[in-house]
């Protein structure tokens, strides 16, 4: 199957920090996703992504689909403690039947 | 709104015994797919189906079965559960295969 690698594994930050994660694939994808999950609960969709280049906002959340369409980025400004959670990216080929996610990314935000 | 149900929340199993995980959804979605979640491995896809009657594996199907006879519904079967299943499992949909996807609350699956 597709490897997607997603870091950092985890980060701890003060209340009031911008954040910064990203993912790389091995392949070349048509479409990336970015999902939170809150402990005990699935993973809700952030934002979505569909054109390389394309730079999409939610709020305070800000990912772009990389150029080489082999890479994403995820970017919170101004952190606060509700951001807390895994932070999971999910890619899909063009001619895929399934989206791959990434191994997550932690996050802590302490007040 | 229900979005995507899925029932137990929680299960404990002895090793050999079998059950079966639902999951429901009420968005009249054609593509729905099980994934486990285990730490410091993502979501890895067990099966999906694009739509009813039709099923197809994923990344690690072995021990595990389906079937799509409504396009609700779309349960998950461990027919020998194993230690090696012990794991958090999550039902998602979405319109069609190249669409988002919509997660339900989780399993929490012990299997001792």
């Amino acid at each position: 199957g597709q490897q997607l690698n997603q870091s950092p594994q985890s980060m701890f930050i003060q209340e009031g920090e911008d954040v910064s994660m990203n993912c790389t694939s091995s392949s070349i994808f048509n479409t990336w996703l970015w999902y939170k999950q809150d402990p005990g609960e699935g993973p809700v969709l952030l934002i979505a992504l569909y054109k390389a280049g394309e730079l999409t906002s939610n709020g305070r959340l800000t990912a772009q689909f990389g150029i080489t369409r082999k890479d994403s980025f995820l970017n919170i400004s101004a952190s606060i403690p509700s951001d807390v959670g895994i932070y999971f990216c999910a890619g899909q080929t063009r001619t895929g039947n399934q989206f791959y996610f990434g191994t997550g990314t932690s996050l802590t935000v302490i007040p | 709104n229900a979005g995507v149900t899925q029932t137990p929340k929680f299960q404990v199993l002895k090793t050999g015994q079998s059950m079966t995980l639902q999951c429901a959804q009420d968005m009249n979605h054609e593509y729905m797919s099980w994934y486990r979640q285990d730490p410091g491995m993502g979501l890895r896809l067990i099966h999906y189906s694009v739509g009813a009657g039709i099923t197809d594996q994923g990344e690690v199907p072995n021990g595990y079965n389906v079937s799509r006879s409504t396009t609700e519904d779309f349960p998950l079967r461990l027919l020998s559960a194993a230690p090696s299943q012990t794991s958090v499992y999550f039902c998602a949909s979405s319109y069609d295969r190249k669409n988002i996807q919509y997660f339900g609350a989780g399993t929490r699956l012990s299997v001792l």
